[in-house]
């Protein structure tokens, strides 16, 4: 079975882009949730998505939005890029109450 | 803030003793999950237990938890220079909210 994967792995943009970021669950999980993870911060829930729907968001700025397609696979979104928002992407799904499998992330940088 | 609290922040041990590290969290959940991350890459998921459940194991892992403390605690036996990795506790909170809370970690290193 898949794991989650997350594409890219690594992005470099300037303040001011905006930026796209994909995420495809385990085939069969319909839930996809996004983190962030900062040295300063620690882990933070961005929102997450079931059945193409958003169930809860976290305490962003809206300039961070995403959205699932039917076939559950995400984007997250990030508009007017700030140097604060260099950070790991973490995208994770499940199905069930199980534990959530993550994938690897995606290293954004801003320059 | 964050909702879990996990303690130490760091820890040093060497290959073949045990290493525990505790949680500390806020508010009612309905499972509290660990997780293993290596140098920045993505989580790994070891353990869930369930609010109703007082100690579950896997492997060399013993997770316990005290609902009425709020903590719970991650013990691995017989650490290997693999086990090298931060571990982060995640809480799910009561009612579903498909959210997961995270402390911010402990830092394990096992020396070989």
């Amino acid at each position: 079975k898949a794991g989650v994967t997350q594409t890219p792995r690594y992005l470099i943009k300037t303040r001011g882009q905006q930026v796209t970021l994909s995420c495809s669950p385990i085939s069969g999980h319909r839930s996809v949730s996004w983190y962030q993870q900062t040295p300063g911060q620690g882990l933070q829930f961005l929102f997450e998505y079931f059945s193409e729907t958003q169930r809860n968001k976290g305490n962003f700025p809206g300039r961070f939005s995403g959205r699932q397609f039917s076939n559950s696979r995400s984007e997250m979104n990030v508009s007017t890029l700030e140097l604060g928002d260099s950070a790991l992407y973490l995208c994770a799904s499940r199905e069930g109450g199980y534990g959530y499998t993550f994938g690897s992330g995606t290293r954004l940088t801003v320059v | 803030s964050q909702q879990g609290e996990e303690d130490p922040q760091a820890l040093s041990i060497q290959e073949g003793e045990n290493a525990t590290m505790n949680c500390s969290y806020k508010t009612s959940i309905n499972n509290l999950q660990w997780y293993r991350q290596n140098s920045g890459r993505g989580l790994v998921h070891l353990i869930l237990i369930r609010s109703n459940e007082r100690e579950k194991h896997s492997g060399r892992l013993r997770v316990t938890l005290d609902t009425s403390k709020k903590s719970s605690s991650l013990l691995i036996t017989a650490s290997r220079a693999a086990d090298t990795a931060s571990y982060f506790c995640a809480t799910d909170y009561e009612g579903g909210s498909e959210k997961l809370v995270f402390g911010k970690g402990t830092k394990l290193t096992v020396n070989p």
